[in-house]
C-alpha cells in the first residue's frame, strides 16, 4: 500500500506571495490533517478534513486554508506569506473514525519564505 | 485544552545505555501514540496504546500507558545510534479527528 505523498518537497517563496501544498493520503483513509513544524514551536495543528468537510481547526490566522476533494486528496493554501511561515508542513492521513486515531505522515513540504 | 508534556526535552547518551522518555498530561486520553521523526522527514508511527496499564514491546523499545490513561513512557534498552531522532507522543481525546502532540524528546545516541 502506497504511503502518504506530499508535493512539492521543497518550496521557496517571497513575502506576500501565496502557496498551495498538496497531500495524497493512503488509499482508504478519509481523514487528512495538516501540521506546521518549526524548531521553536514543535508540531502545531492547522486543521483536519474528513470526507471533504473541515472537522477540526487549530489556532492559525485565516491566511491558512485548506480543502479536501472527493478522492480524499487535500490541499493547503497560505496567502500573503510572512517570514514566520517558513516551516516544515506535514500532512497526515488516518481512517478518521477509529478511536485509536493512528496517523500516517507524509515526508513534508519544506517552505522557505524570503 | 489537552496538553502533553514530554521529558526530558533533550537526551544524549552512549551506545548501549538504557533510557526512558516520559509523556504526561492532566487529561485522560482514549489512546496514545508514539512516533519517531528523523531530520527532514515526517514522523513514523511506532505504537498505539489504548488500555490503561497496557505494555507493548517493539524489539528494544517498551511502551507503557498509565493506569489512568493520562501518561505514558517509552523505555529503550541498549540504545543504538540508529535510535537517534525526535520522539513524539500524541494523545487522542474525545474530539474525533484531533490529536494533541507533545513537544518531543530529541535523542542522540553516540557510538
Amino acid at each position: 500500500k502506497a504511503g502518504v505523498t506530499q508535493t512539492p518537497r521543497y518550496l521557496i517563496k517571497t513575502r506576500g506571495q501565496q502557496v498551495t501544498l498538496s497531500c495524497s493520503p493512503i488509499s482508504g483513509h478519509r481523514s487528512v490533517s495538516w501540521y506546521q513544524q518549526t524548531p521553536g514551536q514543535g508540531l502545531q495543528f492547522l486543521f483536519e478534513y474528513f470526507s471533504e468537510t473541515q472537522r477540526n481547526k487549530g489556532n492559525f490566522p485565516g491566511r491558512f486554508s485548506g480543502r479536501q476533494f472527493s478522492n480524499s486528496r487535500s490541499e493547503m493554501n497560505v496567502s500573503t506569506l510572512e517570514l514566520g511561515d517558513s516551516a516544515l508542513y506535514l500532512c497526515a492521513s488516518s481512517l478518521g473514525d477509529s478511536p485509536s486515531y493512528e496517523q500516517y505522515f507524509g515526508p513534508g513540504t519544506r517552505l522557505t519564505v524570503t | 485544552t489537552q496538553l502533553l508534556e514530554q521529558s526530558p526535552q533533550f537526551l544524549s547518551i552512549q551506545e548501549g545505555e538504557n533510557l526512558t522518555v516520559y509523556c504526561n498530561s492532566s487529561s485522560v486520553f482514549s489512546s496514545l501514540q508514539w512516533y519517531r521523526q528523523e531530520p527532514g522527514e515526517g514522523p513514523v508511527l511506532l505504537v498505539t496504546v489504548v488500555t490503561g496499564g497496557e505494555v507493548k514491546k517493539l524489539k528494544r523499545l517498551t511502551f507503557q500507558f498509565g493506569d489512568a490513561r493520562k501518561d505514558s513512557s517509552l523505555h529503550i534498552t541498549a540504545a543504538q545510534p540508529g535510535d537517534t531522532g525526535l520522539y513524539l507522543c500524541a494523545g487522542a481525546g474525545t474530539n474525533a479527528g484531533k490529536s494533541t502532540f507533545g513537544d518531543g524528546t530529541t535523542l542522540t545516541v553516540k557510538p
